[in-house]
């Protein structure tokens, strides 16, 4: 069963639209959940959130944690199609030995 | 910048073949973890170790083994490849439990 589960699975908007992506996780002892963003092969750190409430911000895009219902959004403002990607959320917990879990991602195209 | 390599960017082998996937990085991280990602599938994780010489076992460690016999080298095993190990595989590492990871630009395998 999947402890990290992301939605939607792929989505494609238009330049300038904003999109909200969603990660849900059900873990032991919940450490930290993680936003990578992967283009071509490496993903590279967006976000780490440890803390409920806490609007974590970088440019377009932001992301906020609600440890009491066990979700995560990740906002992208404004898309660009630079920000065609697949979108991954992790979750570090005691299951996995407190290394990161990954979701499926989430495949976002953004057409112009 | 951290930067972790992985020794080759495209392998083809043969069902049978003793496979060794390498990764190094140049940060004296301790943790270093092996995924592989597969469409629809996600990343998922085959091993990780917190030390040299010691290694645990991932969510699908089977068909795999792995080395760490330095700090900053850690290699994957695939003692009989088979067909099923075709995939996207990704090294990563992180300075200690619970903080970022960065990934190598992954090692697609194709196992004929």
């Amino acid at each position: 069963e999947d402890k990290v589960v992301q939605s939607p699975l792929s989505l494609v908007v238009h330049e300038g639209d904003t999109v909200t992506l969603n990660c849900s996780y059900e873990v032991t002892n919940f450490r930290s959940l993680l936003w990578y963003k992967q283009e071509k092969k490496a993903p590279t750190f967006l976000f780490m959130l440890t803390s409920s409430g806490i609007e974590k911000k970088s440019g377009r895009l932001s992301s906020i944690l609600d440890k009491k219902e066990l979700f995560s959004i990740l906002n992208i403002t404004a898309t660009q199609t630079g920000d065609s990607a697949v979108y991954l959320c992790a979750v570090e917990a005691l299951d996995s030995g407190y290394a990161l879990n990954f979701g499926k991602g989430t495949s976002l195209l953004v057409t112009p | 910048d951290v930067k972790v390599t992985q020794s080759s960017r495209y392998l083809v082998k043969r069902t049978g073949e003793k496979v060794f996937l390498e990764c190094v990085q140049d940060m004296d991280h301790e943790n270093m973890f092996w995924y592989r990602q597969d469409p629809g599938l996600g990343l998922r994780l085959i091993y990780f170790s917190y030390d040299v010489k010691m290694k645990e076992k991932g969510d699908i460690p089977e068909g795999y083994s792995v080395s760490r016999e330095k700090k900053e080298r850690f290699s994957l095993i695939l003692e009989s490849a088979s067909t099923n190990q075709t995939s996207m595989y990704l090294c990563a590492s992180s300075s200690y439990r619970g903080e970022k990871l960065f990934f190598g630009s992954g090692t697609q395998l194709s196992v004929l």
